[in-house]
């Protein structure tokens, strides 16, 4: 059973305006989640996490918010901007010493110039 | 510097040849993953390394054996593999402690087996 999920395989959006990517879970002991950005061919690249005993996390035009209740995470990318054009995968961190991250299937993110 | 590095970027190899994979780090990281994604797939953890010692083993087949020889690098031995481990190989880092769940992924190394 997916743990993360991110149900949106695509996203398209016009440059200068938000990106917003979304992501749902099922653990409620998940302890941190993670956004990760991955171009073709390449590693991910670390973006951004958020504690969840955090509701908002900022850095530079990158938000995470993290609605506990609603087993739910965004992140806001504003102002979009061509490069920002990638997979985005949203991961959940179980814990201290687990050393398992789970990974959503992740979102297609096209900045349309 | 968040910096993993992998090599080979690229490689192919046969069924019943042996071939490595690197990685290094010099973050000072005492965790080290290997992960192995397939496309349109996310990444699945393989190994993960804590202290130079192996940690965790995703039920790995003993075709692909992981080694650790010291605290900035990581090795993953390939030896009679199948078509369909063809994938991409990602190594990753992190530290222990407060910022533990931040794993910083290297560029892979892109493998077919043939």
């Amino acid at each position: 059973d997916q743990q993360v999920k991110q149900n949106s395989p695509s996203l398209s959006v016009q440059e200068g305006r938000i990106s917003i990517l979304n992501c749902d879970y099922t653990n409620s002991m998940f302890d941190y989640f993670l956004w990760y950005k991955k171009y073709p061919a390449e590693g991910p690249t670390f973006l951004i996490s958020i504690s969840s005993i955090k509701d908002k996390n900022e850095d530079g035009r990158f938000t995470v918010f993290l609605n506990k209740s609603a087993k739910h995470l965004s992140l806001h990318i504003v102002p979009s901007q061509p490069g920002d054009s990638a997979v985005y995968f949203c991961a959940a961190y179980s814990g201290a010493g687990s050393y398992q991250l789970t990974f959503g299937k992740g979102t297609k993110l096209s900045v349309i110039p | 510097d968040t910096e993993v590095t992998q090599t080979p970027k690229h490689l192919v190899m046969g069924m019943t040849n042996k071939k490595s994979l690197k990685c290094e780090q010099h973050m000072g990281h005492r965790a080290m993953y290997w992960y192995k994604q397939k496309a349109k797939k996310p990444p699945e953890l393989m190994f993960v390394y804590s202290y130079e010692k192996l940690s965790i083993n995703e039920s790995v087949p003993s075709r692909f054996s992981p080694e650790c020889p010291n605290s900035s690098l990581l090795n993953l031995h390939l030896h009679a593999l199948q078509p369909e481990d063809s994938a991409l190989y990602l190594c990753a880092s992190s530290q222990h402690g407060t910022r533990e769940h931040e794993q910083y992924f290297g560029p892979g190394t892109r493998l077919t087996v043939t």
